[in-house]
């Protein structure tokens, strides 16, 4: 089993859609989750963090289901702007940081 | 946005020819990274540091080396460049909370 896996997609939904992620990791002892957002041919961006009690910004929500090892990443009313990769990422638990990368979620929002 | 850049960003070279990728922050970030991204494998880290001089290998290693004698700078260094090191480049830098990442732009890097 991969460490973090994501359903490549792509989702492809209309404007206004809501679309949900899943980010499924394998080492229970996790400590930090996020969403990076990577648009077309550039660097990967922090999306949001992800804590246990679950966050909201605007209309993205993220949320962290330890029983179960997975992320979720919720877009509510997708705009054409939202168009792009999303990775789940976790961080390796241990005291380094280093950071595991899934290999994103192709998000496509069309007219 | 995280003062982070790198150089080149484009690059062709021929196989077997040394290549090196630099990274350069002005944060005074603790932590960098060097990862390669190529279709279907997603982000792979090949080597990080967590401080001047000290420096670890990633899960892809193999036929890379880094550097780095100052805070601001990672080098990335391909001993023998090979057609399989064809790929897209990415730096990153954390900070000391070492919770998020910031990334370069990318060097793309073509190996004939």
């Amino acid at each position: 089993r991969k460490e973090v896996e994501q359903d490549p997609g792509p989702f492809n939904v209309p404007e206004g859609a809501t679309v949900a992620f899943n980010c499924t990791y394998s080492n229970s002892a996790s400590q930090s989750f996020f969403w990076y957002r990577q648009d077309c041919r550039k660097e990967p961006k922090l999306l949001m963090s992800v804590y246990s009690s679950g966050n909201e910004d605007g209309r993205f929500t993220a949320q962290l289901n330890r029983a179960s090892q997975y992320i979720s990443l919720l877009i509510r009313d997708s705009k054409l702007s939202d168009s792009a990769t999303y990775l789940c990422v976790v961080n390796r638990p241990g005291g380094s940081y280093i950071p595991t990368f899934g290999r994103g979620t192709s998000l496509i929002v069309h007219p | 946005d995280a003062g982070i850049t790198q150089s080149p960003r484009h690059k062709v070279t021929e196989t077997g020819t040394p290549v090196t990728l630099r990274c350069h922050q002005t944060e005074n970030h603790r932590y960098m990274y060097w990862y390669r991204q190529d279709p279907g494998h997603g982000l792979r880290l090949i080597h990080y540091s967590y401080g001047v001089k000290d420096t670890d290998k990633g899960e892809v290693s193999d036929g890379y080396s880094v550097s780095r004698s100052k805070t601001e700078d990672f080098l990335l260094t391909l001993e023998s460049a090979t057609s399989s090191q064809t790929s897209v480049y990415f730096c990153a830098i954390a900070g000391g909370d070492a919770e998020t990442q910031y990334f370069g732009p990318g060097t793309r890097l073509l190996v004939l």
